[in-house]
């Protein structure tokens, strides 16, 4: 399971675009890249999922290098709503022993 | 939308007894999971669950944890003996693992208060 390393904490004003990296140098050639979202007292909710290059969905877009070294979530005009903790994860399609990291916990400013 | 769901939402014991959490996944779902947070920190995973049973497990899930389909829609979390340390948020997740897609939809979760 590949190790990933993302920013503790950041802080956005609404209205703006956020891009939260994630860094996965480990990662193996069959991995995929999985985002989860987070809220105070529920439980994870999936975002986005990708393998390379863009994926975009109603919600999020997924960018990721040809390296795959890295990747970025991004969430365009961000509104108090996404307020939350947003988990990167890397892992094999069908691999059951998910790890959640710390995370990054995203401040949403009025 | 199906949802995972989870009973009760809240749970109150003492040191020692026993607790049994409940979880009903979404209906046409494989795959279900245990995960627990400890108030502050990360979500773990405990266990995952195929055809009827355990097929990965973590450290934490010793024996004091079992898990149990016992019909065709709930899924449980047992905790024989409760301990301080076992207070938590506990989350059932389930998903069809389809291809590459691995998507695991997560309940509302179940706060154990172990006094």
């Amino acid at each position: 399971l590949a190790k990933t390393t993302q920013p503790i904490s950041m802080d956005s004003y609404e209205g703006q675009e956020v891009n939260i990296t994630c860094s996965h140098n480990n990662i193996a050639t069959n991995d995929y890249i999985t985002w989860y979202q987070q809220f105070p007292s529920q439980g994870p909710r999936f975002i986005i999922q990708g393998y390379k290059t863009k994926v975009t969905n109603e919600v999020a877009s997924l960018f990721i290098p040809a390296d795959r070294k890295s990747s970025t979530l991004s969430l365009p005009r961000v509104s108090l709503s996404d307020t939350a903790v947003y988990y990167c994860l890397v892992a094999l399609p069908g691999y059951q022993k998910v790890t959640f990291g710390t995370g990054t916990k995203l401040q949403v400013i009025p | 939308e199906p949802e995972v769901t989870q009973t009760p939402s809240h749970q109150v014991t003492q040191m020692g007894q026993e607790v049994i959490l409940r979880c009903v996944p979404i209906s046409n779902h494989l795959y279900f999971y245990w995960y627990r947070q400890i108030l502050g920190q990360k979500v773990e995973f405990l266990v995952s669950f195929y055809n009827n049973e355990i097929s990965e497990k973590s450290e934490i899930f010793d024996d004091q944890f079992s898990v149990e389909r016992p019909d065709g829609s709930n899924f449980t979390l047992k905790i024989r003996s409760t301990k301080l340390e076992d207070s938590a948020m506990y989350f059932c997740a389930s998903n069809r693992q389809e291809g590459g897609y691995n998507e695991q939809f997560f309940g509302p979760g179940t706060r154990l208060t172990v006094l």
